[in-house]
């Protein structure tokens, strides 16, 4: 079953507003990543975090690996429609990262 | 190819049937993987392979199913006697990393959605 708790669940938002999700675990990851899905098509790396505290950002996202290891947010500002979709946070239970569990998603809809 | 391949892109199966589902991973990468997404959900393990060796397969819901990938390229993941459970999105993932290396290269494919009637 899932070991990462990811909310909220859903959003509904209107287009230029800030977003913002979390995801926690009772367990401690080493790495921590977030993905988007689209309707259809598979997951896609957005961002990556390798240490406790690191903030990163891609674009219109930020991202920050919490310093107990057992948490993370991810920040998009200013959404446009196409930010639209479900956004997963994932990590490995082990280090070589064969096993790599994921969040249950927040599904985002950003209207026009 | 440019991407992962997964075929068929949808697949339905009558209770009891076997069916296969294909992944052509990106060239030359070493790493593959097998989760299985139910609806609403994250994708979940299934099976890890390292070339041709099949390193993990402690994700794999029942002995029903079976992953292969003979070569070291184009991998099949089987599941026999299909029960109304295993209907979900099965999604192929690839790597050139080996393992013990930061989790970035993943590129999954676009799955292949599975219903059991």
């Amino acid at each position: 079953g899932q070991q990462l708790n990811q909310s909220p669940q859903s959003m509904f938002i209107q287009e230029g507003e800030d977003v913002s999700m979390n995801c926690t675990s009772s367990s401690i990851f080493n790495t921590w990543l977030w993905y988007k899905q689209d309707p259809g098509e598979g997951p896609v790396l957005l961002i990556a975090l390798y240490k406790a505290g690191e903030l990163t950002s891609n674009g219109r996202l930020t991202a920050q690996f919490g310093i107990t290891r057992k948490d993370s947010f991810l920040n998009i500002s200013a959404s446009i429609p196409s930010d639209v979709g479900i956004y997963f946070c994932a990590g490995p239970l082990t280090y070589n990262n064969n096993d790599m569990r994921f969040g249950a998603g927040t599904r985002l809809t950003v209207k026009p | 190819g440019a991407g992962v391949s997964q075929s068929p892109r949808y697949k339905v199966a009558k209770r009891g049937q076997d069916v296969a589902l294909r992944c052509d991973p990106i060239s030359g990468h070493v790493s593959l993987f097998w989760y299985q997404q139910a609806l609403g959900q994250g994708p979940e393990f299934l099976t890890y392979f390292q070339n041709e060796a099949q390193l993990d397969k402690s994700g794999l819901p029942s002995d029903r199913f079976f992953a292969e990938r003979p070569e070291g390229s184009v991998s099949t993941l089987k599941i026999q006697r299909t029960q109304q459970e295993d209907s979900a999105v099965y999604l192929c993932a690839s790597s050139l990393e080996t393992g013990g290396e930061p989790a970035y290269g993943y590129t999954f494919g676009s799955g292949t959605r599975l219903t059991v009637v």
